[in-house]
C-alpha cells in the first residue's frame, strides 16, 4: 500500500542549530515529493518539491531536500534554524502519471519547536 | 492572485445544526480538495474534485457530510446535522490542470475553517 512515513512526532532545535526531518514513503514507482509547512492558525504553505532530475532540491525559506532512491526517503535540511520556523511540517507524495488521480498522500506531520 | 479563499474563518455552532463551508478556489485551477484535520488523525481528505465533479468522495466520514462544485470558482461543504466530533479545522485546496508547466499535482491552500460544534 502507499504510504509516507514521518517517524518523528515532535523535534525540538535550538536556534541556530542544525535541522533534518526525515520522510519515508511507500509507492510503486518513484512519486512526486512534496514538502510543506504550517504554521499555527494557517494553511499548508509548499515549501519544496522534486519532480525529477538533480536529486538536491532548494526551497523557500532556506530549506532543502534530498531524495534517495535507495531508501525510499526525501528528507528535509536547514543548516541553522530559526525560531519563526517552529511549525508542523507535512512530507507528501504524488503520482507522476498524468491522468485525473490529483491526490496527495500525507505524512502524519513532525511538529518543530525551537529553544531560544 | 488571492490564493484561496475559505469562509468562514471560525463557526461556531450547536449540535444538530446546519453547517456550510464555502471555498474559492485560484482561478484558473481545474482540481479541488476538501480536508480535514484534528489532533487524532491528522490531516484527512474528504472529497476531491477534478473540472467541477466529484471523483473520489470516499474520505467522507458519513451521509451528514455533503459537497458540491456547481462551477469553477465556488464550492461547498455541507455537514446536516453537526455532531461534537465534527469539530476540526476543515481546508479547502486547488491545483493547476495537469498541463500547466510545473503544476504536477501541487496543491495550494486556503487558511482554513476553524469548526466548533458545542
Amino acid at each position: 500500500a502507499q504510504s509516507v512515513t514521518q517517524p518523528d512526532i515532535h523535534i525540538t532545535v535550538s536556534e541556530g542549530a542544525s535541522l533534518e526531518l526525515r520522510c519515508n514513503y511507500s509507492y510503486g514507482a518513484t512519486p512526486y515529493l512534496f514538502w510543506y509547512v504550517q504554521s499555527p492558525g494557517q494553511g499548508l504553505q509548499l515549501l519544496l518539491k522534486y519532480f525529477s532530475g538533480d536529486t538536491l532540491v532548494q526551497g523557500i525559506k532556506g530549506f532543502e531536500a534530498e531524495f534517495k532512491r535507495s531508501q525510499s526517503s526525501f528528507n528535509l535540511r536547514k543548516p541553522s534554524v530559526h525560531w519563526s520556523d517552529a511549525a508542523e511540517y507535512f512530507c507528501a507524495v504524488g503520482d507522476p502519471r498524468a491522468g485525473n488521480n490529483r491526490k496527495l498522500i500525507w505524512g502524519l506531520g513532525t511538529s518543530l519547536a525551537v529553544n531560544p | 492572485d488571492a490564493g484561496v479563499i475559505q469562509s468562514p474563518r471560525h463557526e461556531v455552532t450547536e449540535m444538530g445544526q446546519e453547517v456550510t463551508l464555502r471555498c474559492k478556489p485560484i482561478s484558473g485551477h481545474n482540481s479541488l480538495f476538501w480536508y480535514r484535520q484534528t489532533m487524532m488523525r491528522g490531516l484527512e481528505l474528504l472529497i476531491y474534485f477534478n473540472n467541477n465533479v466529484p471523483i473520489d468522495d470516499s474520505g467522507m466520514p458519513e451521509d451528514r457530510f455533503s459537497a458540491k462544485m456547481p462551477n469553477a470558482s465556488f464550492s461547498t461543504l455541507k455537514i446536516q446535522p453537526s455532531e461534537p466530533r465534527d469539530s476540526a479545522v476543515y481546508f479547502c485546496a486547488s491545483s493547476p490542470a495537469w498541463g500547466v508547466v510545473g503544476a504536477k499535482n501541487i496543491q495550494y491552500f486556503g487558511a482554513g475553517t476553524r469548526l466548533s460544534v458545542l
